[in-house]
C-alpha cells in the first residue's frame, strides 16, 4: 500500500464548477499537509499549506485536512480554465527525515 | 527573495553516455535540497536530499548520483545512462531552520530523453 493515495484523474469539469481533490494517507504520523499544481512541463508551485485539522481558505481554494479518517481535500471554487493543471497532494513527518510524500497527482481540465 | 535555477531544460542523452544536471539557489542560505524524479503519469519519486555541503542521503538505489560542493548548489550525476532514467527531474528548496514549515518550492525541472 502506497503512504499517500490520490485519484490520478483525469478530471474535466465545465468553467464555474465546484471541484474537489482528494489524497488518502496511511501514517498517522504525517502532521503537515500541502498542495501543489503542476503546469505542463513546470515545475510544482505551491499553492497551501496546513498542519491542523480543518479547514483553510485561501481565494478561491479551500485545504481540508481530516487527521481521523486520514484524508485531505482541496476544494476550488469557481473553476477558471486557468485552473487546468495536475494537482498534487503532498505530505510530512513533524520530526525526523526533511522529505516530502507526494501523491501521483490529478490532473485537472476545466472546460470554457 | 528566493529562486532556484535549474538547467538545462530539456536533455536528449544516448545510452551509455554521462549526466551532469545543475540546480542553485538564491537568496537563502543552509538551504535543504532535492532532487526529485517525476515519470508520465506518476507522482514525484524522491531520488537524493541534502542537509548540508557534502551531505547526501539517497532515497531509492538507482544509476544516479549527488554531490553538494556548495551550500546552494545541488549536482544530479550518472557515469552512463540507462533508458530507464529518462523522466522530468526537478530540483528543490526548502528552509531548514524552520522545522514545523518546510514546503518545498521547486525548480521549473529538465526533461531527460535517454535515446
Amino acid at each position: 500500500q502506497k503512504e499517500v493515495e490520490q485519484d490520478p484523474g483525469p478530471l474535466s469539469v465545465p468553467e464555474g464548477a465546484i471541484v474537489s481533490l482528494n489524497c488518502t494517507y496511511s501514517n498517522s504520523a504525517f502532521q503537515y499537509f500541502m498542495w501543489y499544481r503542476q503546469y505542463s512541463r513546470k515545475g510544482p508551485e505551491l499553492l497551501m499549506y496546513t498542519y491542523s485539522s480543518g479547514n483553510k481558505e485561501d481565494g478561491r481554494f479551500t485545504a481540508q485536512v481530516d487527521k481521523s479518517s486520514k484524508y485531505i481535500s482541496l476544494f476550488i471554487r469557481d473553476s477558471q480554465p486557468s485552473d487546468s493543471a495536475t494537482y498534487l497532494c503532498a505530505m510530512r513527518l513533524i520530526q525526523g527525515a526533511q522529505k516530502l510524500v507526494f501523491g501521483q497527482g490529478t490532473r485537472l481540465t476545466i472546460n470554457p | 527573495s528566493q529562486t532556484i535555477h535549474q538547467w538545462p531544460a530539456t536533455l536528449v542523452q544516448p545510452v551509455g553516455s554521462p549526466l551532469s544536471l545543475e540546480c542553485t539557489v538564491e537568496g537563502t542560505s543552509n538551504p535543504n535540497l532535492y532532487w526529485y524524479r517525476q515519470a508520465a503519469g506518476r507522482g514525484l519519486q524522491l531520488l537524493f536530499y541534502s542537509v548540508g555541503i557534502g551531505q547526501i542521503s539517497s532515497e531509492v538505489p538507482q544509476n544516479l548520483s549527488a554531490s553538494r560542493p556548495q551550500d546552494r548548489q545541488f549536482i544530479l550525476s550518472s557515469k552512463k545512462l540507462l533508458l530507464s532514467d529518462s523522466g522530468f527531474y526537478l530540483c528543490a528548496w526548502s528552509v531548514a531552520l524552520r522545522q514545523w514549515r518546510t514546503e518545498a518550492f521547486f525548480g521549473q525541472g529538465t526533461r531527460l530523453t535517454v535515446v
